[in-house]
């Protein structure tokens, strides 16, 4: 069964960092693209990042030169290191699979970041 | 970058109406779009891939049409699960949802 479960939220001041964590079970993350879509509270959702199998990443517009994708092979885990946080970034973040190039069949439960001082 | 903009964003119905979200993107993407439903405090589901492709699992109630930038999720005969928001989604270029459609109890 494919599961993903992210972990790493939390309440943080602007211009912190946080590093998001996405387990994954049941398929193999290496062999998939994987993709980071948020949720501000009350919003619409909103893609953020994906990293494809080959290794190659991309970003939004929006958290472009502050967030970093990247994958640990050996523990099936996705990751989203945050830096230079600002308040529009306080959302649900959640990791999602790609079954083939752009969309999301498998998701998180999803972990709150609050930015906020 | 592709804005993808539904109507309505939200949408009064009862049980056993026969719903229609349309989903229009900004420049032609083919047929490449999804549909989600998401639940309050739940994750995204995917419905529909390809605009017209059930995902596995979905009932047959949903369906999607449409290609190039105008598109329609349609549920034929709606149940009280499935008063939710639906998401439309392109893939042809970078990905891009819509702001959502609210289908709510009338």
């Amino acid at each position: 069964e494919v599961q993903l479960v992210e972990t790493g939220g939390g309440l943080i001041q602007p211009g912190g960092s946080l590093r998001l964590s996405c387990a994954a079970s049941g398929f193999t993350v290496s062999s998939n693209y994987m993709s980071w879509v948020r949720q501000a509270p009350g919003k619409g959702l909103e893609w953020v990042s994906v990293i494809y199998s080959g290794g190659s990443t991309y970003y939004a517009d929006s958290v472009k030169g502050r967030f970093t994708i990247s994958r640990d092979n050996s523990k099936n885990t996705l990751y989203l290191q945050m830096n230079s946080l600002r308040a529009e970034d306080t959302a649900v973040y959640y990791c999602a699979r790609e079954p083939g190039i752009g969309l999301f069949d498998y998701w998180g439960q999803g972990t709150l970041v609050t930015v906020s001082s | 970058a592709i804005r993808m903009t539904q109507s309505p964003s939200s949408l009064s119905a009862s049980t056993g109406d026969r719903v229609t979200i349309t989903c229009r993107a900004s420049q032609g993407i083919s047929s490449y779009l999804a549909w989600y439903q998401q639940k309050p405090g739940k994750a995204p589901k995917l419905l529909i891939y390809a605009a017209s492709t059930l995902q596995s699992g979905v009932p047959s109630r949903f369906s999607g049409s449409g290609s190039g930038t105008d598109f329609t999720l349609t549920i034929s005969c709606l149940q009280s699960e499935d008063f939710a928001t639906y998401y439309c989604q392109q893939y042809y270029s970078s990905r891009t949802f819509g702001q959502g459609t609210k289908v709510e109890i009338k």
